[in-house]
Parts: structure tokens; sequence; C-alpha cells
């Protein structure tokens, strides 16, 4: 139980377009998600939260202009990296809260996006 | 705001040798603790957590945690390492009682295991 997928797992898109990535939870509801980033080597880095019906609450020095984040239903959220640039390439991982009260957050598998 | 330290970037042991990682943190009130490990090309998996109750947490493949109110700490153990161990690991921490859930984490500590 509890698993995330994440979709694309590998994208590379030219520098100004935009690039949608996708978040689900397989088998169960998530009210709530979250959107990571990850630079080689390093911690992840929250970028926002995601909640269901309502808008995403983003992080200090996070533009959400530039990464909308849209939490349309209980098992999909998806994060647009809008007018991406080279220095928006990384990896982002998205998590979903689980239903047992906990609060435990499962983890999605990452995209790598490369901005050429 | 929380911030989580790992103290060990990378360890390296021989199998059946025993683990210890580091992991500290600094916020002063209810705290929620994991840990979760990351093995090459996968997601993160839970490997455990603390809410609340006995301070010594056991999760999966052997790991264990205890959690140190006094000294803000939350080291994981595993009293054999295996070759199949070696991943990067994460102590992530959130504030008890916060509503938004959010964790953070620590910079990760690489383990790799020799067989």
């Amino acid at each position: 139980g509890a698993v995330v997928s994440q979709h694309p797992s590998r994208v590379i898109c030219k520098s100004g377009t935009s690039v949608k990535i996708e978040c689900r939870s397989l088998d169960f509801q998530a009210t709530t998600m979250f959107w990571y980033r990850q630079f080689p080597k390093q911690s992840l880095m929250l970028m926002a939260t995601s909640n269901e019906g309502s808008k995403a609450t983003y992080e200090q020095g996070v533009e959400k202009d530039k990464f909308l984040i849209n939490h349309a239903s209980l098992t999909l959220s998806t994060l647009t990296v809008t007018s991406a640039h080279p220095e928006d390439s990384s990896f982002y991982i998205c998590s979903a809260v689980g239903e047992d009260g906990t609060d435990t957050q499962y983890f999605g598998p990452g995209t790598r996006l490369t901005v050429l | 705001a929380q911030s989580v330290s790992q103290h060990n970037h990378h360890v390296i042991l021989s199998e059946a040798a025993s683990l210890e990682l580091g992991c500290n943190y600094s916020y002063g009130g209810t705290v929620n603790l994991f840990w979760y490990v990351q093995y090459p090309g996968q997601h993160l998996q839970l490997l455990l957590k603390y809410f609340s109750g006995d301070p010594l947490v056991k999760g999966i493949k052997g790991f264990e945690a205890e959690f140190i109110k006094s000294k803000f700490s939350f080291n994981l153990r595993k009293p054999s390492v295996q070759w199949s161990d070696t991943a990067e690991y994460f102590c992530a921490v959130n504030e008890g009682g916060s509503t938004l859930g959010r964790l953070y984490f620590g910079r990760g500590t690489q383990l790799t295991v020799w067989p």
C-alpha cells in the first residue's frame, strides 16, 4: 500500500518551454501532497505544499508563477515548470501524506528535468 | 525554522560491522521523526518513524533508532550491516501537531558497505 507514482520519470525540454509533472497516489487518497527539489548530493528542499481543492502553499524563495501547482483531485497533483531555464534542471520529487493519521509521507520515484 | 543535521556525509563499512548514523534537530517543541532510505536508482522509502511512546523505534530490515529528547537526537542503528544496505539515508523531522506536516530533511548520509 501507499504507492506514489510520478510521470514522466525523465524529461528533456528546450529553454522557454513549459513542462508538466504528474504525481499520483495509486492506492490511497491524499488531501495533501508535497513537491521537493533535490540537487546532486544534497538534501530534499521543500518547494510547496499542495492541498486538494485549494491553492498551494509555497516555501520562501519559490516563485509561484514559475512553479504552478494544481491539486485537482484526491489522487493527483501536477507541477508545471513554466518558461523553463537551464537552472531549473533538477530532480523533482513529490510525496503524499498517507491516510493513517500520522502525517507519514510516501514518496514518488522522482522526475529528472533537463532544460537545454 | 527547523534545521536537521546529519554529521556523517559518507560512511564506509565492511559487512557485519555495526552502524550508527547521527541525526540532530533544532526544534524545541514536540516533533515527529523519520528515517528514509534511498537505494541507488530508487525512490525514498520509509525506514522507521517516531511519533510518541517508546523512544526506541524498530523499523524494517533490522534498523532501529533512538529518540533522545534531551540531546535533540534521533540516531539510526543497525547491529550488523549487509552489502544490500548500501544507500543514502535521510533523517527528517516535522513539528508535531503541525497541520501542514512539512518535513525538514537532513542532507543525507551515503552508506557504502563492502562485501
